[in-house]
């Protein structure tokens, strides 16, 4: 079955403790990027990869980081969690930017 | 870079009515615009795109039109029922000359809720 991946899906933990939230498809997409959802303000997009080792900033990328270093994984990185990073967080990915989005399940996070 | 702008952020409707959801662009370069629906607890999928050489595309009770001259798009739900309510969102990417590309900018949302 075509699917997005993300996990965890829920996550709650402190400020200052690193993780990582991992993505991978399996539909040998190009293009992988980064969302979070908060209420009243849609969906925003942090990073995004055209292509695996090409990865770009998307609208609100601070406090994060992406490695694309295969084509079906897309990790998002937070090194040091602030609450303010508290959010609903989906990975996607498309044959390009100008195509049809895969959503994965999301993951809601908070950061105590 | 671009901005997409979304009205209304909530839209009610008796089972049986249209529901029109309108949204506005920025960067004329912009040449496609996809809508996604939102269930609750889920991630959007796409319902409908249209590209910029096209002013309309139907898909049953689905449409969307595209006014290049305005900068504007519209989804379009004819007959509507219940289990379309949820969040539609529209989108349009970042373009070459908005020194953007590769970028998707979303608009807010729109809870749509169809009453029985």
């Amino acid at each position: 079955e075509a699917q997005v991946t993300q996990n965890p899906r829920y996550l709650i933990t402190v400020t200052g403790k690193k993780l990582t939230v991992t993505c991978s498809q399996n539909m040998n997409h190009e293009y992988m990027s980064w969302y979070r959802q908060d209420p009243g303000l849609g969906l925003r997009q942090i990073y995004y990869s055209m292509n695996v080792e090409v990865t770009d900033k998307g609208d609100v990328p601070e406090g994060y980081k992406v490695s694309r270093k295969e084509k079906r994984n897309f990790p998002l990185i937070l090194e040091s969690p602030s609450p303010n990073q508290t959010s609903l967080y989906f990975c996607a990915s498309s044959q390009g930017v100008n195509n049809e989005q895969f959503f994965g399940p999301g993951t809601r996070l908070t950061v105590l | 870079g671009e901005n997409v702008e979304q009205h209304p952020s909530t839209l009610s409707v008796q089972e049986g009515d249209s529901a029109v959801i309108k949204c506005t662009y920025s960067d004329s370069a912009s040449n496609y615009f996809p809508w996604y629906k939102q269930e609750l607890g889920k991630g959007p999928q796409l319902i409908i795109d249209i590209r910029s050489n096209v002013g309309e595309k139907k898909d049953q009770r689905i449409a969307v039109t595209l006014n290049k001259t305005a900068k504007h798009f519209s989804l379009h739900i004819t007959e509507t029922q219940p289990e379309d309510s949820a969040v539609y969102f529209c989108a349009a990417p970042g373009t070459d000359r908005g020194s953007t590309l590769g970028r998707l900018y979303f608009g807010r949302g729109t809870q749509l809720t169809v009453w029985p």
